[in-house]
């Protein structure tokens, strides 16, 4: 079964803070996504990375694809980085649909 | 820059009645998403339709459940006798390319159902 695991679930932070959100998945994909969702319920696409790594500002995403295994990183956190941190597994197939994890909500206190 | 766009932003209905929720995916965008996230939950997997036919779709996407793309720009979900727990925040979503990585999706702002 196509599985996402996330970790933490919760994550409360200091302003400034590094923070690092883990993301695991049971099969083969084609490739790993992380998203972001804001508390009206909306949802963007940070990144989209079948291997190596990516940079957008202060934000950072990884894969490694032999461990199954992703992280996001936030470098110098600030309020405004609040929200719920999704990462979404790629499977290949017909569709390209998206399988998502549980998702971690980040507050980061100024 | 473009967008997708849901309509409308929240729906309230009665158990029993059919609604239809209205998308406008990215202008030259060739694959379509419908994902729902029921509150405090993951968002899941509907349907994908691509070449005006379904894709594939979750065991969620039941006969209740249809899309369709009526006049090249609009893609719809409709759910023919809503039930209690459709209650959902609704996502359509669309992609441009299909290659081995499959593109980037590009999601709306959501359609809120209420069923009461």
């Amino acid at each position: 079964k196509n599985e996402v695991e996330q970790s933490p679930q919760n994550l409360t932070a200091q302003e400034g803070e590094f923070i690092t959100i883990n993301c695991s998945y049971s099969v083969g994909i084609s490739a790993l996504h992380w998203l972001q969702q804001h508390p009206g319920g909306g949802i963007v696409s940070l990144f989209m990375l079948s291997s190596g790594k990516k940079k957008h500002g202060r934000l950072i995403a990884t894969i490694n694809i032999q461990e199954k295994h992703s992280s996001l990183h936030i470098t110098a956190s600030h309020p405004r980085d609040s929200a719920v941190y999704i990462c979404a597994a790629q499977y290949g197939g017909a569709t390209n649909k998206l399988i998502f994890g549980t998702g971690t909500l980040l507050a980061v206190q100024p | 820059e473009p967008e997708v766009t849901q309509t409308p932003s929240h729906q309230v209905t009665q158990m029993g009645q059919e609604v239809i929720l209205r998308c406008v995916p990215i202008s030259n965008h060739l694959y379509f998403y419908w994902y729902r996230q029921i509150l405090g939950q993951k968002v899941e997997f509907l349907v994908s339709f691509y070449n005006n036919e379904i894709s594939e779709k979750s065991e969620i996407f039941d006969d209740q459940f249809s899309v369709e793309r009526p006049d090249g720009s609009n893609f719809t979900l409709k759910i023919r006798s809503t039930k209690l727990e459709d209650s959902a925040m609704y996502f359509c979503a669309s992609k441009a390319i299909w290659s081995g990585l499959g593109g980037e999706q590009y999601f709306g702002p959501g359609t809120r159902l209420t069923v009461t």
